[in-house]
């Protein structure tokens, strides 16, 4: 049972670059989120699942899109990379939507 | 959406000194939780406390969520428990599957 797993760790990208960041967990939960964390500003939400096939918009959207293909993956995509979104991404996951499981987060820098 | 605020914003404690962390939220609540993130930016979940008490070794958390706050308490305090911690919750009703995070409450443990 790896819980929720997160690859890269580090990645550097030059503006305009796109790149997935994936999520994965082995537990078989339904909710699955990503969050970015600036200093600062604590962590905010940019996109959400309640299952396979259905994604909805957090707080900071703009410049990720989702898909959920599948209960255990929950991959964040990364279109044309800007500076502005350098920053640690976390993704999380949930049985119920009460009592969030985080990974270990991946470090993005974008020059 | 929801409002989560934590406060103090920054601590500094002796070792085996007592703390008391706060977190005011703006509505009703489905799921609180507290995390503590260590210097290594892991995001370690303590608690996941919508109401009452629990414990757990040094550690204690209280939700009073009619009255919308929550509260933890660090006993005799440990250099190991530097870091920063996060209180997030969920709305009850609309967006109960969106984890509002504080900004978070800055402890600095010293020997």
């Amino acid at each position: 049972n790896a819980g929720v797993t997160q690859t890269p760790k580090f990645q550097v990208l030059k503006t305009g670059q796109s790149m997935t960041l994936q999520c994965a967990q082995d537990m078989n939960h339904e909710y699955m989120s990503w969050y970015r964390q600036d200093p600062g500003m604590g962590l905010r939400l940019i996109h959400y699942s309640v299952g396979a096939g259905i994604t909805d918009q957090g707080e900071v959207p703009n410049g990720y899109n989702v898909s959920r293909s599948t209960t255990e993956d929950f991959p964040l995509r990364l279109l044309s990379a800007a500076p502005s979104q350098t920053s640690v991404y976390f993704c999380a996951s949930s049985l119920t939507g009460a009592g969030y499981t985080f990974g270990s987060g991946t470090r993005l820098t974008v020059v | 959406g929801i409002q989560v605020e934590q406060s103090p914003p920054d601590l500094i404690l002796q070792e085996g000194a007592n703390s008391t962390l706060r977190c005011n939220f703006s509505d009703s609540v489905n799921n609180l939780q507290w995390f503590h993130q260590n210097p290594w930016g892991q995001l370690i979940n303590l608690f996941y406390i919508p109401s009452g008490t629990k414990q757990n070794g040094r550690l204690s958390a209280t939700t009073v969520a009619t009255e919308r706050y929550s509260l933890l308490y660090i006993s005799s305090s440990q250099t190991t428990d530097s870091g920063v911690y996060f209180c997030a919750a969920t709305p009850t009703g609309a967006g109960s599957y969106q984890l509002t995070f504080g900004k978070g409450t800055k402890l600095s443990v010293i020997p």
